[in-house]
């Protein structure tokens, strides 16, 4: 079966530090992958997606994520946290049966 | 307009009461999609619906009916529901279900409260 796996659960940063988030995947086949964040209080939001193309997506608010098919891994960065990317990250795949496989998230408290 | 809306934001039911959830979207999607969501959790899909048909439940409890009257609409009708349900209740669209490259457009949910 698929599954999605978020390595770090809770992360702190102080502001202005580097942000990567690990996600690996389990599934040989064709994958569409996404990022959706979660702000308190706020609806999931699509950060950005990878269907096919550039391995590097550029996605909202200067967050970029990196498709390594031979790592089933596409971990999310940011050069340079802001307090208000204070929120939780999922990792998804489409799966070949069109459901959405969420990872279980990442915390990301960023320090002011 | 890329919005998903739910209603209501918040809701509080006893056991016994009978409510219904609302979810509209005016895309043009065709794939509807519930999900429940526990604090700090991912969301876990419920049911998903496909040009206005069931195309999968996720083995929920009887005690939650979907419906989907039209292609914009999706409702979630409650009954005798347990303390254990409650949670935040997501929608989802899509352009089209099934396999493919389609992103889900995720509403701001309706919180549940089951006393």
């Amino acid at each position: 079966a698929q599954s999605v796996s978020q390595h770090n659960h809770h992360v702190i940063l102080s502001e202005a530090a580097s942000l990567e988030l690990g996600c690996n995947y389990s599934y040989g086949g064709t994958v569409n992958l996404f990022w959706y964040v979660q702000y308190p209080g706020q609806h999931l939001q699509l950060l950005l997606k990878y269907f096919s193309g550039d391995p590097l997506v550029k996605g909202i608010k200067g967050f970029e994520a990196e498709f390594i098919k031979s790592k089933f891994s596409f971990n999310l960065r940011k050069p340079s946290v802001q307090w208000s990317d204070t929120a939780e990250y999922f990792c998804a795949v489409n799966s070949n049966t069109g459901k959405l496989i969420f990872g279980q998230g990442t915390t990301l408290q960023v320090k002011p | 307009d890329t919005e998903v809306t739910q209603t209501p934001k918040h809701l509080v039911m006893g056991m016994t009461n009978k409510k219904s959830l609302k979810c509209e979207q005016h895309m043009g999607h065709r794939a509807m999609y519930w999900y429940k969501q526990k604090a700090k959790k991912p969301p876990e899909l419920m049911f998903v619906y496909s040009y206005e048909k069931l195309s999968i439940n996720e083995s929920v409890p009887s005690r939650f009916s979907p419906e989907c009257p039209n292609s914009s609409l999706l409702n979630l009708h409650l009954h005798a529901l347990q303390p254990e349900d409650s949670a935040l209740y997501l929608c989802a669209s899509s352009v089209r279900g099934g396999q493919g490259v389609y992103e889900q457009y995720f509403g701001p949910g309706t919180r549940l409260t089951v006393t």
